[in-house]
């Protein structure tokens, strides 16, 4: 079974821009969570994704959005990047809400310069 | 809110020896689960073991093992017989059960380093 997975996998921007990072799911998984992992912070709850909709967001501004497609696949979107949100992001997917299990993809390293 | 904290930032252990990770968390709900991850140097984060709150019997999974103590929101984690390959980031996490909420939770993780 094919785990999730991530792309790019390491994605360099200038301050100002806009990036997208792309997570698809394990087969059969129809929740998506994004995580941004930051040096000095852990890992931080951004984006939940369930069914096309958007459940839960963390403390983010709203320059982070996102999609859920109808095959379960999830798009990041960050606008007016800013050099702070150069991070690992990490998408996970679960297989339905009562197992809380999370499987996390290998992660984007994004870096705004 | 739901805080998760590992107070061991670094820690190191032998090769074949037990090492124990400790995580504490705070929380109003009754039931919820508990996560142990693991992020080796190639940064896929993996599931290790898993808890339910609700469930008083320890969970365990080959080498890992947990120490669950409710009354004390203690959620420690054992690794058995260590080997190389374990040597890794890890994570304690916490989910709540209700719907709409089921962020994980992560405490700072400790860096554990097993030596040969």
């Amino acid at each position: 079974e094919a785990g999730v997975t991530q792309s790019p996998t390491h994605l360099i921007k200038t301050r100002g821009q806009q990036a997208t990072l792309r997570c698809s799911p394990i087969s059969g998984h129809t929740s998506v969570y994004w995580y941004q992992q930051a040096l000095g912070l852990g890992l931080q709850f951004l984006l939940w994704y369930d069914e096309g909709e958007e459940r839960n967001r963390g403390n983010f501004p709203p320059r982070f959005s996102g999609r859920q497609f109808p095959n379960y696949s999830s798009e990041l979107n960050v606008n007016a990047l800013e050099l702070e949100d150069s991070a690992l992001y990490l998408c996970a997917s679960s297989p339905g809400t009562w197992k809380n299990e999370q499987y996390f993809g290998p992660g984007t390293r994004l870096t705004v310069t | 809110a739901q805080t998760v904290t590992q107070s061991q930032p670094e820690m190191s252990v032998q090769e074949a020896e037990t090492v124990t990770l400790s995580c504490t968390y705070d929380t109003s709900e009754n039931n919820y689960y508990l996560f142990w991850y693991k992020q080796p140097p190639s940064r896929q984060m993996i599931l290790v073991i898993r808890q339910e709150a609700y469930k008083q019997q320890n969970a365990t999974e080959n080498r890992f093992s947990v120490n669950f103590q409710k009354a004390a929101k203690s959620f420690s984690l054992k690794i058995s017989d260590s080997q190389l390959g374990d040597t890794a980031m890890y994570f304690c996490a916490f989910s709540n059960t209700q719907g709409g909420s089921e962020k994980l939770v992560f405490g700072k993780g400790t860096k554990l380093t097993v030596n040969p």
